[in-house]
């Protein structure tokens, strides 16, 4: 079964900043991973996707993020916070058993100190 | 392209009543999935339906049921209501391929009273 943990209920840093949002993925086969973005009373929007090309994925905002299979890692990651990256963040695996669901981490809530 | 949306935002309901809620999909996506946000759970699977038919479920209660019309518009109802059933309710479309991108409304917040 596919699981996605987040290390780091809330992560605070600087404006200006590097942000690093752990994951850490559980997967028999190589996964389909995901990084979504909730602002307050909003749903979710995504960030960037990993579907097995390139290790290395730049997403929308700046962010990016790196699979590591040695490590089944996904973090993400942007060089400078901005004030407007406050949020809270989500990684999430697809299934694989045909469905089209995904698999949820519990969420980073990530907070930017002026 | 209009993106996904959902009606009503808001709801009030009391225990023992029933809700449906109502999303939209984005145009030609025939996917729709349905998530619960609580605080206490985080985001839980409960169903996908495509060209109106359940293609999958998440671990819900009977009392949670949906369907998907001719025009890919999907509802979701919650029979019985219960205090524990007090979430953000989101849906999702995609095209319905496995590589393709789930695109969320901005979900459906229902209180149970």
């Amino acid at each position: 079964a596919q699981s996605v943990t987040q290390l780091g209920s809330h992560v605070s840093v600087s404006e200006g900043a590097l942000v690093l949002l752990r994951c850490n993925y559980s997967s028999s086969v190589p996964p389909y991973l995901f990084w979504y973005v909730q602002y307050p009373n909003q749903g979710l929007q995504l960030l960037l996707k990993y579907t097995s090309a390139a290790t290395l994925v730049k997403g929308i905002n700046g962010f990016e993020a790196e699979f590591k299979k040695s490590e089944t890692s996904f973090h993400l990651t942007k060089p400078s916070a901005h004030m407007r990256d406050a949020a809270e963040y989500f990684c999430a695996v697809r299934s694989l058993s045909g469905a089209n669901n995904l698999f949820f981490g519990t969420g980073t809530r990530l907070t930017v100190i002026p | 392209k209009a993106g996904v949306t959902q009606t009503p935002r808001y709801l009030i309901k009391t225990r023992g009543q029933q809700v449906t809620l109502s999303c939209s999909p984005i145009s030609g996506h025939r996917s729709v999935s349905w998530y619960q946000q609580t605080p206490g759970q985080g985001l839980q699977f409960l169903f996908e339906y495509f060209s109106e038919t359940q293609r999958n479920k998440g671990n819900f209660p009977g009392r949670f049921s949906g369907r998907q019309f001719s025009n890919s518009r999907s509802e979701m109802n919650v029979s019985t209501l219960e205090l524990g059933d007090s979430a953000l309710y989101l849906c999702a479309s995609s095209s319905g391929t496995f590589t393709d991108t789930q695109y969320f409304g901005p979900g459906t917040r229902l209180t149970v009273l």
